[in-house]
């Protein structure tokens, strides 16, 4: 039982360029979401998804899109790099919605040039 | 708009002291509130939660008080340990709601 992974765990971009970043869980887990940790700002939600087929703008969606195709997996794209979203990103999981634990991925460490 | 105010940013106490962080909530129909800790270069992760029935949670040494008329809540550590550092968050949601809201995080060092 994996949890939630996300991939890839780091990578290096340059202004204007883009990349999918994949969380896939194996919880069967409706709820999904996407979180950017920036220092001194604590967690906040950029996308997320209430079911498969379902999409929501959360705090920070500017420059993001995102996809639930399969309810394992929710993917986050960013179409046009710049160094402002240079961050951490986090997926999280949870089974039923917000009153219920979150189950974050590992983490992927972005740097934009 | 709703948001979750946490206190202090960093924090460091000697081994065996308690540590305690405070939160405050703007969403009064917010009904969990979940704390998680983050160790250096892992992923967040639930250590504790309570919902707006209960007043005070414990499990072992942490424990959680929540005061709905004001507002907050406290998590509590007691006899902490070097491996108690880390960065905690908390964090308010509703059932119905479509965002849980951290608080920007503490940063406790336990110093041996």
């Amino acid at each position: 039982n994996a949890g939630v992974t996300q991939t890839p765990k780091f990578r290096v971009l340059k202004t204007g360029q883009s990349m999918t970043l994949l969380c896939a869980q194996d919880m069967n887990h409706e709820y999904m979401y996407w979180y950017r940790q920036d220092p001194g700002m604590g967690l906040r939600l950029i996308h997320y998804s209430v079911g498969e087929g379902t999409t929501a703008k959360g705090e920070v969606p500017d420059g993001y899109n995102v996809s639930r195709l399969k309810k394992q997996n929710f993917l986050l794209g960013l179409e046009s790099a710049a160094p402002s979203q240079t961050s951490v990103y986090f997926c999280a999981s949870s089974l039923t919605g917000l009153d219920t634990e979150a189950f974050f991925g590992q983490g992927t460490r972005l740097t934009v040039v | 708009g709703e948001n979750v105010e946490q206190h202090p940013s960093t924090l460091s106490v000697q081994e065996g002291d308690s540590a305690v962080i405070k939160c405050t909530y703007s969403d009064s129909a917010s009904n969990y509130f979940p704390w998680y800790k983050q160790e250096l270069g892992k992923r967040p992760q639930l250590i504790i939660d309570i919902r707006s029935n209960v007043g005070e949670k414990k499990d072992q040494r942490i424990a959680v008080t929540l005061n709905k008329t004001a507002k907050h809540f406290s998590l509590h550590i007691t006899e902490t340990q070097p491996e108690d550092s880390a960065v905690y968050f908390c964090a308010a949601s509703r059932r119905g709601g479509f965002k849980t809201i951290f608080g920007a995080g503490t940063r406790l060092f336990v110093k041996a």
